[in-house]
């Protein structure tokens, strides 16, 4: 099928790592994005990998790509209360239109 | 910079009128804007993809005479629920295509505005 599939939810400690996991659908996608919704607000994004990278930093934000699983990870190091939210991955298919496909989304709860 | 400004954030009217909402590019041109629904603990649904200058693309299922989209200039999309009902309550959301580069490899990442909870009673 077309799901673009997370788990639903994930609780952590702050100061822990959490880590987020999405499994995509079209090997074609060139890009793979993570965004992040608080409760009644639109998407924020955070970050963002480009198909032929297996590895993005960005400050607490790691990015793991494995495109032989189509299997992508965000991980947030030292995780704040802040973080807490719900996480979506999302694919753009190389099929011209610019369409995205979401994922289920990730509700991360940070335990203070 | 890529700031999406979406109004208005919250609306509530009696069932068969019709609401406008906008979604404006503040600091970049975008000639794909696009609007989603999201249902409550739900991902984001696909509505329309929003063409500047050009008749939207509705995604299969989704009325086009009900969801007006218009997309008359390169930082302003509008969407129309006409002669709306209680079921088409729920959050609504746009992005814009903001665009970094050219070509295959040119990466076009959607920001997205706050959404707007709409309410039909």
């Amino acid at each position: 099928g077309e799901d673009v599939e997370q788990s639903l939810f994930l609780s952590v400690r702050e100061g822990d790592s959490s880590v987020i996991n999405c499994t995509y659908t079209d090997s074609s996608s060139t890009y793979l994005y993570w965004y992040k919704q608080e409760p009644g607000a639109g998407l924020q994004l955070l970050t963002y990998i480009f198909s032929n990278m297996d590895m993005k930093q960005d400050q607490r934000l790691t990015v793991l790509l494995n495109k032989k699983d189509k299997h992508l990870s965000l991980r947030i190091a030292d995780t704040q209360t802040g973080d807490s939210a719900i996480y979506f991955c999302a694919e753009r298919p190389n099929s011209g239109t610019y369409k995205y496909i979401f994922g289920t989304g990730t509700r991360l709860k940070v335990l203070a | 910079g890529a700031v999406v400004s979406q109004h208005p954030s919250r609306v509530i009217c009696k069932s068969g009128t019709s609401v406008k909402i906008e979604c404006r590019s503040l600091d970049f041109q975008a000639t794909t804007m696009f609007w989603y629904r999201q249902f409550p603990k739900k991902s984001l649904m696909l509505m329309a993809t929003s063409n500047e200058g050009s008749k939207a693309t509705y995604e299969q299922g989704v009325e086009k005479d009900k969801f007006l989209i218009n997309h008359a200039s390169l930082t302003l999309s509008t969407l129309t629920v006409t002669s709306a009902h209680p079921e088409d309550s729920s959050f609504y959301i746009c992005s814009a295509r903001e665009i970094w580069g050219r070509g295959y490899w040119a990466d076009q990442p959607q920001h997205f505005g706050d959404g707007t909870r709409l309410s039909i009673l």
